[in-house]
């Protein structure tokens, strides 16, 4: 159980196109989800926070009219890269956490997204 | 706020040889701790963690880490390295109020034959 699962595993999208990334966790209901970005050969970063019908709250630095969050559902969090240019070319990880259940010291991390802007 | 410290970026072990990879952690509560592994262009799979129950916390693929809050260290070791242990490893601190992860730099970990 407490998969999470990222679509798409890697895109390439053309300078100035935005670019939607999902996270969905498919075998339990995840209240909150988070998305990090890593820069190759380095840490995960964490870039904001989303909760099931509420705005996602967003680090420090991370522009949130560039990094749109959505969290329509307990089981869907996207994340779509506006008017993406080469510098947003990154992974993106995101993890979930359950709901409901005692198994609450952990998130769940999907497989990463690769995403490169040509 | 709650950090986490990695030793070394890069760490090499011949195969069979003991892996230590170390981790320090800076928390003002009792945290919860990570350590993870990541394949290239892969996520992160979970090796172990601790939540405040034994100390010695045993993992997947032979990996086991020991908390020790009078050094606030949570180090990661395998007493034999195998070819297949070649990876990227983050430790990690939870906040549990948030459920925020934070990473360490990782340490990227190579086997020789």
């Amino acid at each position: 159980g407490a998969v999470v699962s990222q679509h798409p595993s890697w895109v390439i999208c053309k300078s100035g196109t935005s670019v939607k990334i999902e996270c969905r966790s498919l075998d339990f209901q995840a209240t909150t989800m988070f998305w990090y970005r890593q820069f190759p050969k380095q840490s995960l970063m964490l870039m904001a926070t989303s909760n099931e019908g509420s705005k996602a709250t967003y680090e420090q630095g991370v522009e949130k009219d560039k990094f749109l969050i959505n969290h329509a559902s307990l089981t869907l969090s996207t994340l779509t890269v506006t008017s993406a240019h080469p510098e947003d070319s990154s992974f993106y990880i995101c993890s979930a956490r359950a709901f409901g259940t005692t198994e609450n010291t952990e998130a769940f991390f999907g497989q990463g997204t690769r995403l490169t802007v040509v | 706020a709650q950090s986490v410290t990695q030793l070394g970026s890069h760490v090499s072990v011949s195969e069979g040889a003991l892996v230590l990879l170390r981790c320090n952690y800076s928390s003002s509560v009792p945290p919860y701790l990570f350590w993870y592994v990541q394949y290239p262009n892969q996520g992160l799979q979970l090796l172990l963690k601790y939540t405040s129950a034994a100390t010695l916390v045993k993992g997947i693929n032979g990996f086991e880490a020991e908390f020790k809050k009078s050094e606030t260290s949570f180090h990661l070791t395998k007493p034999s390295a195998h070819m297949s242990d070649a990876a990227e490893y983050f430790c990690a601190v939870c906040d549990t109020g948030t459920y925020k992860y934070i990473f360490g730099t990782g340490t990227r970990l190579k086997v020789l034959a």
